[in-house]
């Protein structure tokens, strides 16, 4: 069964940083990997999907890369800002299913 | 139209009531979900629509019924809910192997 964690649980950090939040899966046999971003109260946006033959995908100050064989993907925002401030889901998608299997979330709050 | 979108915001109902969640799309997606989240937790799958056909129940109460009366509507049915049923419920829609796309969800309260 696919089990899907992130680390940290939660980060607070000055404007400006670089983070990296990290997302592990148990079963490398996946079709995708999708990062999202939620407000509180709000529905999911999607920042970035990445094929299970692609390395790495980018977006503005987000990047975030697939390692398959170790069942790790990062998402690496540069320059942070209070904006950033959400909660960061990635999920997975397995060749035979229409299912999402999501991670436990990082909440990321950015202070000026 | 890049987006899905979801009415009401917010419901609020009692257990003996019945109220329907509506969500649409016009991105020609052929695949709608209905999702359930509760606070601090990630969203769960409830119900998954392929070309309008019922393609996956994870074994939701029956007090939830979902409808697809074409391919750009969803609806959730709701029918004599308990208050743990109180939760963000998201609608999405995706093709094939594109992204999921989420609507912004309809924060639902059972008194």
């Amino acid at each position: 069964k696919q089990e899907v964690t992130q680390i940290p649980a939660a980060l607070s950090v000055p404007e400006g940083e670089n983070l990296v939040l990290n997302c592990s899966f148990t079963d490398s046999a996946i079709y995708n990997l999708q990062w999202f971003r939620q407000d509180p109260g709000k529905g999911l946006t999607s920042l970035l999907l990445i094929q299970s033959s692609q390395r790495e995908q980018t977006s503005g100050r987000l990047n975030a890369s697939l390692d398959k064989s170790s069942g790790r993907s990062t998402l690496y925002i540069a320059a942070s800002q209070p904006g950033d401030s959400a909660t960061y889901l990635c999920a997975v998608r397995a060749f035979d299913t229409d299912k999402l299997i999501f991670g436990t979330g990082t909440r990321l709050q950015v202070f000026p | 139209d890049t987006e899905v979108t979801q009415t009401p915001k917010h419901l609020v109902m009692g257990m003996t009531n019945k109220k329907s969640l509506k969500c649409e799309q016009h991105m020609g997606h052929r695949a709608m979900y209905w999702y359930k989240q509760k606070a601090k937790k990630p969203p769960e799958l409830m119900f998954v629509y392929s070309y309008e056909k019922l393609s996956i129940n994870e074994s939701v109460p029956s007090r939830f019924s979902p409808e697809c009366p074409n391919s750009s509507l969803l609806n959730l049915h709701l029918h004599a809910l308990q208050p743990e049923d109180s939760a963000l419920y998201l609608c999405a829609s995706s093709q094939d192997l594109t992204s999921r796309v989420f609507g912004p969800g309809t924060r639902l309260t059972v008194l």
